[in-house]
Order: structure tokens, then C-alpha cells, then sequence
């Protein structure tokens, strides 16, 4: 059973036209996290919600927004994507925060236009 | 801050071979370790973790890793791969305390040729 879904699994956006990408989880964990991976690169932390308390990394751009509406749904907008956006987005989920695994899901594949 | 090295950033083995890949992490504080796999096509899984305890940890599909406190390493071992090993593995460390973000290495593709 599917544990961490993210749809869609691939987008194509266009330059600068905003774009929403989603994640939801069946494990009722309290903590919701979102990575960005470029090609041969290691999975980056955007963000991350901690039930209702949103953390950003410092080094996220602006243009990256993320709202959790309940514990199921996490989603990430991109506001204005460039090209230097197209990426792999991966969506995880932990229950709390210290010492615990985190669990993904498989990713959206970002392609900007 | 910290960060974690992955020296082999693509391995090539025949089935049967023993399996080593290095993961070297900084930070002078105590760590969490974690080796992710993700199979072709797949979602990042876990294979195994260390928290405390036993710093010989067992994993699924016979992987182990050995944390070596002095020489921040958490290197990844299986003494007999397999073709469905095939895959790319990713060594991540977060932190006891403060920034508890799991960090990444680079990753290392393993290639099993039958």
C-alpha cells in the first residue's frame, strides 16, 4: 500500500507560470518534508512542516511556498519557475522529528519549457 | 554545518563480488545515520540506520554498515551483491541536536553486471 503519494509524477510547466505540486500520506506522521534533487546531485531540503509550523531552509529561494492544510496534504508552489527549477521534487514524511526514518515518496519530475 | 562525502560516485561490480561504498560525513556533534537505496524507477528507500548502540548495523537484503566514530565514517558493506542490487545509494546524516535536516550525500550508482 502506498504510504507517500505525490501527484503528478511528471509535469511540464512553462517559464514563469506558477505550479503546484502535491504530496499526501496514509502514516498519519506529524512531520511533512519537501527535497529538491537535480540530476546526479544529492537530495536538498526546501522545507519542512512540523504539524502546523512551517520551516524554511535559509538557503530556499522565495519563489518555493509550501502550505499543509491537515497532517495528510503538503503541497509545494513554485511561483514563477525557471529553468534552473526542473528537477525531481520528493515528498517525505516522519512522525516526529528526532532520530526518526523519514519515508518518501517517488517524486515529481519537474520539466520547465 | 554539516555535510557528508560519498567518494564513489559510480561502481561497477560482477555478481558474487564484495561490496564497499564510503561515506565520510563533518560534524563534531552526535549523529544519525542512514543509508537510503533507490532502485531504479523507485522512491528512496531505507536500508539501514544508526542511532546509538551497536555500531555494526544490519540491514535488509544483507547490507551492514559500520559507524567508525574516530574517522566519521559509515561505510556500506555486503560481501556477496547480487544483480538486483542495482541501484543508487545515498548516505544521509542528521544531527542529535539543533538542525536535525537530514543531509545527503552525492550518491553512488552501483552497477551489478550478471
Amino acid at each position: 500500500d502506498a504510504m507517500v503519494i505525490q501527484n503528478p509524477r511528471y509535469q511540464v510547466t512553462q517559464f514563469g507560470k506558477p505550479v503546484t505540486l502535491s504530496c499526501s500520506q496514509t502514516l498519519n506522521h506529524n512531520v511533512m518534508y519537501w527535497y529538491q534533487q537535480k540530476s546526479s546531485q544529492a537530495p536538498k531540503l526546501l522545507f519542512h512542516y512540523y504539524d502546523k509550523d512551517f520551516n524554511n531552509e535559509a538557503d530556499t529561494p522565495d519563489n518555493f511556498q509550501s502550505r499543509r492544510p491537515n497532517t495528510s496534504f503538503c503541497f509545494l508552489d513554485i511561483r514563477s519557475p525557471g529553468l534552473g527549477d526542473a528537477a525531481m521534487y520528493l515528498c517525505a514524511t516522519s512522525r516526529a522529528k528526532d532520530q526518526e526514518t523519514q519515508y518518501f515518496g517517488p517524486g515529481t519530475r519537474l520539466l520547465v519549457l | 554545518a554539516q555535510s557528508v562525502s560519498q567518494h564513489n560516485h559510480h561502481v561497477i561490480l560482477s555478481e558474487a563480488a564484495s561490496l564497499e561504498l564510503g561515506c565520510n560525513y563533518s560534524y563534531g556533534g552526535t549523529v544519525n545515520l542512514f543509508w537510503y537505496v533507490q532502485y531504479p524507477g523507485q522512491h528512496l528507500q531505507l536500508l539501514l540506520k544508526y542511532f546509538s548502540g551497536d555500531p555494526l548495523v544490519k540491514g535488509i537484503k544483507g547490507f551492514e554498515a559500520e559507524f567508525i566514530k574516530s574517522k566519521f565514517s559509515f561505510n556500506l558493506r555486503k560481501p556477496s551483491v547480487q544483480w538486483s542490487d542495482t541501484a543508487e545509494y545515498f548516505c544521509a546524516v542528521n544531527a542529535h541536536t539543533g538542525r536535525r535536516a537530514l543531509t545527503f550525500g552525492s550518491g553512488t550508482r552501483l552497477q551489478v553486471q550478471p
